[in-house]
């Protein structure tokens, strides 16, 4: 299995400032016949499904505001949130749809410092 | 737009059956690959299967030996069956959709999830 690890597990962060959340794989996402990272992001609130932010790693699904960004290829990505708002608090999961099983990071609590 | 609705009972007792449907709604099941994941209370997410409408399958290794999934495209609906449940199954499950019409795709769409207890 691809082992989906992030960091930190919280953070806190004031209204306005940047959120960063690291997501690393176990192995490499990448697949070089189409250059896609089969990774996405999930943001979920409490007591919601997760809801779908970026997928093919840095591709914002729609709705989506352009605050939120992702960098990163390979085994390492980075989830940005440029300027925090009070409706982002919630927890974040990246998650790697390379190969089966699929597999979901433990996930970070982004809260309002 | 397409909306998912699990629904099966919310409590399972030790070593039964844990069975549940997904149905679609505003949309067909058809051309789509259709996953069924779960999370324990204050957990994380595992994704446990996911089925084509065609009706081929594909498992977690970690759960492959107690669980089936299938599909009813007439009913447009997707179920669910883990046999011989614990204390650890339960968690809330949700059904979710693929994307794009293709395997390995991010899940665009969720249900609300249902939480299951397994408790006698």
């Amino acid at each position: 299995d691809i082992v989906m690890t992030q960091s930190p597990d919280s953070l806190a962060v004031s209204l306005g400032e940047r959120a960063t959340i690291n997501c690393k794989s176990s192995q490499s996402v990448l697949y070089s016949p189409n250059n896609k990272n089969y990774l996405a992001w999930y943001q979920q609130k409490p007591g919601q499904p997760p809801k779908l932010l970026l997928y093919w790693a840095s591709t914002r699904e729609s709705g989506v505001p352009d605050r939120f960004s992702c960098s990163g290829s390979g085994t390492d990505f980075t989830l940005t949130i440029s300027s925090l708002q009070a409706e982002d608090v919630a927890v974040y999961y990246c998650q790697q749809y390379y190969t089966t099983p699929f597999t979901f990071g433990p996930g970070t609590k982004v809260d309002i410092k | 737009q397409v909306q998912l609705q699990e629904s099966g009972p919310g409590l399972v007792k030790p070593s039964e059956t844990l069975s549940l449907t997904c149905t679609v709604s505003g949309g067909s099941i058809s051309d789509y690959y259709w996953s069924w994941i779960r999370q324990p209370p204050g957990k994380g997410l595992e994704w446990i299967a996911y089925v084509h409408y065609s009706g081929s399958t594909n498992y977690n290794p970690s759960l492959r030996s107690r669980v089936t999934v299938s599909v009813d495209t007439s009913k447009n609906q997707f179920s669910l069956n883990l046999i011989s449940v614990t204390a650890a199954d339960t968690a809330v499950y949700y059904c979710a959709r693929d994307k794009q019409q293709l395997a390995r795709q991010a899940f665009d769409i969720w249900g609300q999830g249902t939480m299951v207890t397994v408790s006698s």
